[in-house]
């Protein structure tokens, strides 16, 4: 594809309940990253992942919040047992090596409700 | 530790005007990546540049341009003759070898008023 896209772009989602967010990433891209936007805190990486055709490496992910990798320019992330706290715009972002330009995705703005 | 501070959180100026959006890095390593993003309404992160820690040469592109100090750790972006088009929040960013994430600052948000 032409670009980073993420599904959907909006979500709204009980407290408690697990979510699932998609990321699109380009072709060819070795690393994927995920980051939380908010108004607070600014964006903050979340996970990140690289790989080859064999493995997939995973960054940090912390406590509730995991990625996986199912195919190399696919990733979906996580959040189990979804709290207010965790409202914010997430940004799934590619780069074809680390430290070289990452194109970002649209965001999924999380309400958690 | 690795920091980015952008202490401008808001600017607000008139059409044609020039205009700078502060940045400053905070790094121990003697390698390491700084970027800049614009992030319109639209709300995707897009690329504007990328400069490594032995490349001091400052740059123009259009009516952007950029000055990396090492010596003040700051990389600064200038606007010339702004366009309402310009609007949006702009990040500055940094990453080290080693460290496979960007460290963001906290975005300034530039209106540009026509």
């Amino acid at each position: 594809g032409a670009g980073v896209s993420q599904s959907p772009r909006y979500k709204v989602a009980k407290r408690g309940r697990d979510v699932a967010l998609r990321c699109d990433s380009i072709s060819g891209h070795v690393t994927l990253y995920w980051y939380r936007q908010t108004l607070g805190q600014g964006s903050e990486v979340l996970t990140y992942s690289q790989s080859d055709a064999q493995r997939d490496k995973s960054g940090r992910p912390s406590g509730r919040f995991s990625a996986e990798r199912p195919e190399r320019s696919v990733s979906t992330l996580k959040i189990q047992r979804t709290e207010q706290g965790d409202s914010a715009v997430y940004l799934c972002a590619s780069s074809l090596f680390t430290h070289t330009e990452a194109f970002f995705g649209q965001g999924t703005r999380l309400t958690v409700v | 530790a690795q920091k980015v501070t952008q202490a401008q959180t808001e600017i607000s100026v008139v059409e044609k005007e020039d205009v700078t959006l502060d940045c400053v890095y905070e790094t121990r390593d003697t390698t390491y990546y700084l970027f800049w993003y614009k992030q319109p309404p639209s709300g995707e992160l897009v690329f504007l540049i990328r400069r490594n820690s032995f490349d001091e040469q400052n740059e123009i592109s259009g009516r952007y341009s950029w000055n990396f100090q090492k010596s003040t750790s700051s990389f600064n972006f200038t606007i010339t003759a702004s366009q309402v088009v310009d609007s949006a929040v702009y990040f500055c960013a940094s990453s080290i070898q080693g460290a496979q994430k960007l460290v963001f600052g906290q975005g300034t948000r530039l209106t540009i008023n026509p």
